[in-house]
């Protein structure tokens, strides 16, 4: 059982790029999530969807883009990259919204 | 505004001692939290949950407090091993939001 995968592991983009990260669960879970990790901040919710179809903005959504057209994913568009959004990212679901979270091994994600 | 507090210090401790990590909060009346490890290169992993109305709980070495009252949660590992060495992140669920909201981890060392 894969759980959730990520893709790229890791990427250098130039900035005004546009990048999508794919996030893919088989474990049918409702809820999905992207946060992003950076150094003395934690992890800080971007967008979530509560299931298929819909999708809310977290903390820090500027930026960024999601769909949920399915079950399974729930990729993570950045229109046009700029350097602070360098960071790590991972994707993340739970069963349903407010339980505990099962993470991808995230993406490392630098602007140039 | 709402604020999560993990020490942000490495907690250096022999190996067979108690660890004892530390999350305060403010502004916050969470439904519960969760205590979660995370490995360098990799996601968290979901540890332990408390909710509100609880004061205590257990998981093999590890045990969780909940204190409304201080707003404070106590997550303590017991005889510790060298493979204990990780990040701990502690989240919050509000309950209006259903969302998870995380502080910024604290990194726990065991020498052998």
């Amino acid at each position: 059982i894969a759980g959730i995968t990520q893709a790229p592991t890791s990427q250098i983009l130039a900035a005004g790029r546009r990048m999508t990260l794919r996030c893919t669960q088989d474990m049918r879970h409702n809820a999905m999530y992207w946060y992003r990790q950076d150094l003395g901040l934690g992890l800080r919710l971007i967008h979530y969807s509560n299931t298929a179809g819909t999708t809310g903005k977290g903390e820090v959504p500027d930026g960024y883009s999601v769909s949920r057209a399915n079950t399974d994913d729930f990729p993570l568009t950045l229109a046009s990259a700029v350097p602070s959004q360098t960071s790590v990212y991972f994707c993340a679901s739970s069963r349903e919204e407010g339980e505990k979270l099962f993470f991808g091994s995230g993406t490392q994600l630098s602007v140039l | 505004s709402q604020k999560i507090e993990q020490n942000s210090e490495a907690l250096n401790i022999q190996e067979g001692k108690t660890a004892t990590l530390t999350c305060n909060y403010t502004n916050y009346s969470p439904a519960y939290l969760q205590w979660y490890r995370q490995d360098p290169g990799r996601g968290p992993v979901f540890l332990l949950l408390i909710r509100e109305n609880e004061k205590e709980k257990r998981k093999e070495r590890l045990k969780v407090t909940f204190d409304t009252t201080l707003k404070q949660s106590l997550f303590h590992i017991t005889a510790s091993q060298p493979a204990d060495s990780a990040t701990y992140l502690c989240a919050l669920l509000m309950d209006s939001s259903y969302k998870l909201i995380f502080g910024s981890g604290t990194r726990l060392l065991v020498r052998p």
